[in-house]
């Protein structure tokens, strides 16, 4: 069946530094992907998204490319903020036979340290 | 913007008590969704609903059950609470459930159960 896997947190980082949380995917069909962000005390809210192979999605500085051949959807960011700190869901969503389905993986916390 | 809104922040609950979970959208979704969110599992799906009392088990449906009586609200019900419900449950919606659609969410209910 489908599954996400991500990188297991928390990942600490000072301020400024480079990000990345890593995401790998099986799907049986041909899926969009998500990375959403939650934030402390609230929801999960979509940060970007990528519906297609090589597309790449991005958001407030941070950006994923959808790479079949790796079956991979790595969040990348530059330079990192104390306010960035939060857990980060990759997620992907595919159409099976009675309807989408939409499938998370175990979210990967985020702390930045000023 | 759309707005999902779980009645409760924070529930404490006794063992064996009948737990009622609210969640209102204002966007006329048809599509809605429980999730309950544990650490290092990532979201699992409970139940969903496409449309006023049409409802469909997700991953872990055991131990719960849910209401669509109207477009807007869908509850979940814990039948006799039970201490490894303790968790954060999060509602979401969306209109048509493409592929590509993104999930919004509430701000999540924290409930413990004593």
């Amino acid at each position: 069946g489908d599954s996400v896997t991500q990188m297991e947190g928390p990942v600490t980082l000072s301020e400024e530094a480079f990000l990345t949380i890593n995401c790998t995917y099986t799907a049986t069909g041909y899926p969009s992907l998500f990375w959403y962000v939650q934030y402390p005390g609230e929801g999960l809210q979509l940060l970007l998204k990528a519906t297609k192979a090589d597309d790449k999605g991005s958001n407030k500085g941070f950006e994923a490319t959808y790479r079949k051949e790796t079956t991979s959807f790595h969040l990348e960011k530059g330079s990192v903020q104390v306010s960035d700190s939060a857990v980060y869901f990759c997620a992907l969503s595919d159409y099976m036979e009675y309807g989408n389905k939409l499938v998370f993986g175990a979210g990967t916390i985020l702390r930045v340290k000023s | 913007d759309v707005k999902v809104t779980q009645s409760s922040r924070y529930l404490v609950k006794r063992t064996g008590e009948k737990v009622f979970l609210e969640c209102v959208q204002d966007m006329d979704h048809e599509n809605m969704f429980w999730y309950r969110q544990d650490p290092g599992l990532g979201l699992r799906l409970i139940y969903f609903s496409y449309d006023v009392k049409m409802k469909e088990k997700g991953d872990i449906p055991e131990g719960y059950s849910v209401s669509r009586e109207k477009k807007e609200r869908f509850s979940l019900i814990l039948e006799s609470a039970s201490t490894n419900q303790t968790s954060m449950y999060l509602c979401a919606s969306v209109g048509a459930f493409l592929t590509n659609s993104p999930l919004h969410f509430g701000n999540g209910t924290r409930l413990t159960v004593t």
